[in-house]
């Protein structure tokens, strides 16, 4: 199974800065990898597909990108909306699907 | 637009058996790739398992298989998911996600466009 590693747990960042969110594979996913967004309460939200293409409606502050084994979202700007829960997703083989454990970005 | 809509919240003694449903409006069902993934109280997403668009079957996750059945009816255009010998650990939030198949194919990787709205299964004595 591949093991997906998010840092930091936690990050605490001002309204209007920029957050950086990391996630480490395994193994390589090449570019099976996605983002999702979660609020308290409510189901996963896509942002990213295929390591850097946004999903349908997700605004330009957020981008992503790596591949193989290191992937960045970062959110440009931050809005009061964007603290949340975000976790990675891969997807390299159909067999197994995993979750990073998730980076919780708090309002410094 | 595409709405995943699930069946309400269940409690169940441990060594039974549950079956969630999610009802698909707005699309063909058989036109999406759905999965179920689960997250237990305060912890992570956890994928269960789902249709492979490549092998044109349904996939579970190792650490499921034999205790889930993931099933879909096209004529109701819905889909369940039934979890047996209960644990308490398998008390969480079970999600319906889902992509267009089309999509998947494009993407040449699993990402989940639309979720249901969750349903919580409490497994408790």
């Amino acid at each position: 199974e591949i093991v997906m590693t998010q840092s930091p747990a936690t990050l605490s960042v001002s309204p209007g800065e920029r957050a950086t969110l990391s996630c480490r594979a395994s193994q390589s996913v090449y570019s099976n990898l996605a983002w999702y967004q979660q609020k308290p309460g409510q189901a996963p939200r896509l942002l990213i597909y295929g390591a850097s293409t946004r999903a349908t409606g997700i605004p330009a502050r957020f981008s992503g990108s790596g591949s193989g084994t290191e992937f960045t979202l970062t959110i440009r700007s931050l809005q009061s909306e964007d603290f949340a829960v975000y976790y990675c997703q891969q997807s390299n083989n159909w067999v197994s699907i995993t979750f990073g454990q998730g980076t919780r970005l708090e309002i410094k | 637009q595409v709405q995943l809509l699930q069946s309400g919240a269940e409690v169940k003694q441990p060594g039974a058996s549950v079956k969630v449903s999610c009802k698909v409006s707005g699309y063909t069902l058989t036109d999406l790739s759905i999965h179920w993934v689960r997250q237990g109280p305060g912890k992570g997403l956890e994928w269960m398992g789902g249709f492979d668009i490549e092998e044109a079957e349904t996939i579970y996750a190792q650490k499921f298989q034999g205790r889930v059945s993931m099933t879909e009816d096209a004529s109701t255009d819905t889909a369940y998911m039934e979890l047996s010998s209960l644990r308490y650990e398998d008390t969480a939030v079970y999600y319906c996600a889902a992509a267009a198949k089309w999509e998947l194919l494009l993407r040449r990787s699993a990402s989940f466009d639309y979720w249901g709205q969750g349903t919580l299964v409490i497994v408790s004595s």
